[in-house]
């Protein structure tokens, strides 16, 4: 398997434009996570979605920030418009939730660099 | 919120030398995960703990869990130059939502 793909690796934008985040998922995994990694702040969750259904949206920053998830093989962040302080390595983590309060272990994409002037 | 802390937040130590990482929980902990990044990299999965007192281990990395003390330790045993980066503990709440992690400990490991 070739593991969590994620697009495009690196992005370098202008504030106010429009970005889009694309990942794709490990075959057969279940549920899908978003996270940011700032210095400052460490790394984030900013969704999660079961079965391609969002369940935990409270890490989304604001109204800028919209995720979806229209198959279990394709899942989209995008931010709009895009702001200096959004400058952050955005990760996708995929998983294979069997039931009960425990998620099994996350595999992570190698994230994309997105750099907002 | 749960809240994860870690300590030390950087380590460098001598190739060989044996050291310790700690991840404190501001709650109960309902099952702590481990994870290793390198610079510019994703994650990488190193363990999984669900039950207070369990232990586990992986090549010459022991992780334990104590739910009394809310607080989980990674142990390095003859750390090695390949042992390098940052370590993070990862935890959720029961319902296996609000997923969070340590701010991560940077490990150096000298040659």
């Amino acid at each position: 398997d070739a593991g969590v793909i994620q697009s495009p690796r690196h992005e370098v934008t202008e504030m106010g434009q429009e970005v889009t985040l694309r990942c794709k998922p490990i075959s057969g995994h279940n549920s899908l996570f978003w996270y940011r990694q700032t210095m400052m702040r460490g790394l984030e969750l900013l969704i999660y979605f079961n079965n391609n259904v969002p369940i935990d949206d409270s890490g989304m920053p604001e109204d800028r920030f919209s995720a979806k998830m229209p198959n279990a093989s394709f899942s989209t962040l995008k931010i709009q418009p895009s702001e200096p302080r959004d400058s952050a390595v955005y990760f996708c983590a995929s998983s294979l939730f069997t039931g009960g309060f425990l998620h099994n272990e996350q595999f992570f994409g190698p994230g994309t660099r997105l750099t907002v002037l | 919120s749960q809240e994860l802390e870690q300590s030390p937040q950087s380590l460098i130590v001598q190739e060989g030398k044996n050291l310790t990482i700690n991840c404190t929980s501001s709650k109960t902990l309902y099952g702590l995960y481990w994870y290793k990044q390198k610079y510019g990299e994703g994650l990488i999965f190193l363990m999984m703990l669900q039950k207070g007192g369990e232990e586990k281990s992986h090549e010459k990395i022991t992780a334990k869990l104590d739910e009394k003390k809310q607080q989980s330790s990674l142990h390095i045993t003859a750390s090695q130059p390949s042992h390098a980066g940052i370590y993070l503990c990862g935890a959720a709440d029961n319902y296996g939502q609000n997923f969070v992690f340590g701010p991560g400990t940077r490990l150096s490991v000298l040659p």
